[in-house]
């Protein structure tokens, strides 16, 4: 079974700055994807951005961008010019590739406050 | 277009009762999952469906929660004789289908609070 870590419950970033958020992951499958979700006080989880294991390139999205390291089994996201609007509960969730194991596994998320 | 809705946003409700807790997926979606979220944890997966069909049943926590799924659209969790640590955010996701290309669009969620 795979586990996903997040260990750190609480981060804090001033506006404009630059913040990275940790994700550890266990899996022994050498095909898989990772995401990050947000999910803001509305309680609706949004995807962040998403990273296939077989791709070796990191993946951005605007001020959004990962440090996908496999062989370390970690998955960073980095935020940057960080606004009010990105505060917000972080989750990183992996997902097999097999078939029968569609589920997202996600980690106990990372609450992300902005000081203005 | 309308994304994933929820109901009841709320719940409140006596231990031993039963609850019903609505999903309604984005049109045209073929997969649809349910997850739990309490509080301090992670999401916990449930069940998932394709089509009305539920392959995996082995996430719910115990015989008292089920779900089915009909007409390939709504879903219905049922938690029969609740007890206090089913209080959690139930959080229900549709895709187009299965495959993990695509993205799975998030409900609101319903808050279920058992007293």
């Amino acid at each position: 079974a795979q586990t996903v870590t997040q260990s750190q419950p609480e981060m804090s970033v001033q506006e404009a700055e630059t913040v990275t958020l940790s994700c550890t992951y266990d899996t022994s499958e050498s095909d898989y994807y990772l995401f990050w979700y947000k999910q803001p006080p509305s309680r609706q989880m949004i995807l962040v951005i998403r990273q296939e294991a077989y791709k070796q390139q990191n993946a951005t999205e605007n001020r959004f961008s990962v440090n996908f390291q496999k062989a370390a089994k970690s998955f960073s996201l980095k935020i940057s010019d960080s606004q009010l609007g990105d505060a917000a509960m972080y989750f990183c969730a992996y997902r097999s590739l097999d078939f029968g194991n569609e589920k997202l596994t996600f980690g106990t998320g990372t609450r992300l406050t902005i000081i203005p | 277009g309308a994304g994933v809705s929820q109901s009841p946003s709320n719940k409140v409700t006596e231990k031993g009762k039963d609850v019903e807790l609505r999903c309604d997926p984005i049109s045209g979606h073929t997969a649809l999952y349910w997850y739990r979220q309490s509080l301090g944890q992670g999401l916990e997966f449930l069940i998932y469906f394709q089509g009305n069909s539920a392959p995996d049943k082995s996430g719910l926590p115990s015989d008292r929660f089920s779900a089915e799924r009909t007409g390939g659209s709504v879903s219905t969790l049922t938690i029969q004789r609740t007890q206090q640590e089913d209080s959690a955010v139930y959080l229900c996701a549709s895709s187009l289908a299965l495959q993990v290309i695509y993205e799975q669009y998030f409900g609101p969620g319903t808050r279920l609070t058992v007293t």
